[in-house]
C-alpha cells in the first residue's frame, strides 16, 4: 500500500522569504503526485500535480514542486511567500494503474508572518 | 461554474445520535467521493461512487456509516449511531470521470460529537 509522509507539521516563515514543504512517499508501484492547499474553513484546492514528463512542475500562486524518484520525494517550493499563503498544505499520491483513490499526508501548516 | 455544495456546514450532536450530511457535486461530474478528515490528519477516503454505483467503500465503517447516491447526482452520508471518535470534517469531492486527475472539494461539514 502507498503512504505519504510530511515530516513538518508546522512551518513558520517571514513574508517574502522562500519556503520548502517536504513530502516523501512510499509505494511499490508508480504513482501520480499532488499538492493541495486548504485555507481556513474551506475545502481542498489543487495546487499542482506530477503525472509524467518533466520532474519540475509549476502550479498556481507561484508554487512549484520537483519529483525525485530516487529519493521518493515531491517537495513543494515557493521563492517568495505572501501573507495570503498562510494555509494547510497536503501532499497526496495516487497509483497510476486503475482507480483514482488519493492517499494524503498529515499536512503542513504554513504560517507566514510579517 | 458552481462548486461542490455541502450542508450543513457545522453540526453538533451527542453520542449515539444520528446525523446526515448532504453533498451536491459539480454538474456533470460522474464520480463522487466522501472523505473523513480528523483534526491533525489528512483526509481519508470513506467511499467513492461512479454515477450511482459504489466503486470503493473499503474504509467505510459499515456498522454505523452508510451512503447513497440514488440518481447519480447528489449524495447523502449518514452516521447512526455516532461515536466520539467520529468528530471530524466530512469532505465531499467530485471529478468528471473515474480516471480524472483532479478532484474538486466542497467546504466540508464539521461534526462534533459530545
Amino acid at each position: 500500500a502507498q503512504s505519504v509522509t510530511q515530516l513538518d507539521s508546522q512551518v513558520p516563515v517571514f513574508e517574502e522569504a522562500p519556503v520548502e514543504l517536504r513530502c516523501n512517499y512510499s509505494s511499490s508501484v508508480s504513482v501520480y503526485l499532488f499538492w493541495y492547499v486548504q485555507y481556513p474553513n474551506q475545502g481542498l484546492q489543487l495546487l499542482l500535480k506530477y503525472l509524467s514528463g518533466s520532474t519540475l512542475v509549476k502550479g498556481i500562486n507561484g508554487f512549484e514542486a520537483e519529483f525525485n524518484k530516487s529519493q521518493t520525494s515531491f517537495h513543494l517550493r515557493k521563492p517568495s511567500v505572501h501573507i495570503s499563503d498562510t494555509a494547510e498544505y497536503f501532499c497526496a499520491v495516487r497509483l497510476t494503474g486503475g482507480g483514482n483513490k488519493l492517499t494524503f499526508g498529515t499536512g503542513t501548516q504554513l504560517k507566514v508572518e510579517l | 461554474e458552481a462548486g461542490v455544495a455541502q450542508s450543513p456546514r457545522y453540526k453538533i450532536i451527542e453520542k449515539r445520535q444520528s446525523v446526515a450530511f448532504w453533498c451536491n457535486p459539480i454538474s456533470g461530474h460522474a464520480t463522487l467521493y466522501w472523505y473523513q478528515q480528523i483534526l491533525g490528519q489528512g483526509p481519508k477516503l470513506l467511499i467513492q461512487f461512479q454515477n450511482n454505483g459504489v466503486v470503493d467503500d473499503s474504509q467505510l465503517p459499515k456498522d454505523r456509516f452508510s451512503a447513497e447516491r440514488l440518481k447519480g447526482v447528489d449524495s447523502t452520508l449518514k452516521i447512526q449511531p455516532a461515536k466520539l471518535e467520529d468528530s471530524a470534517v466530512y469532505l465531499c469531492a467530485s471529478s468528471l470521470a473515474r480516471g480524472s486527475y483532479e478532484q474538486y472539494f466542497g467546504p466540508g461539514t464539521r461534526l462534533t460529537v459530545t
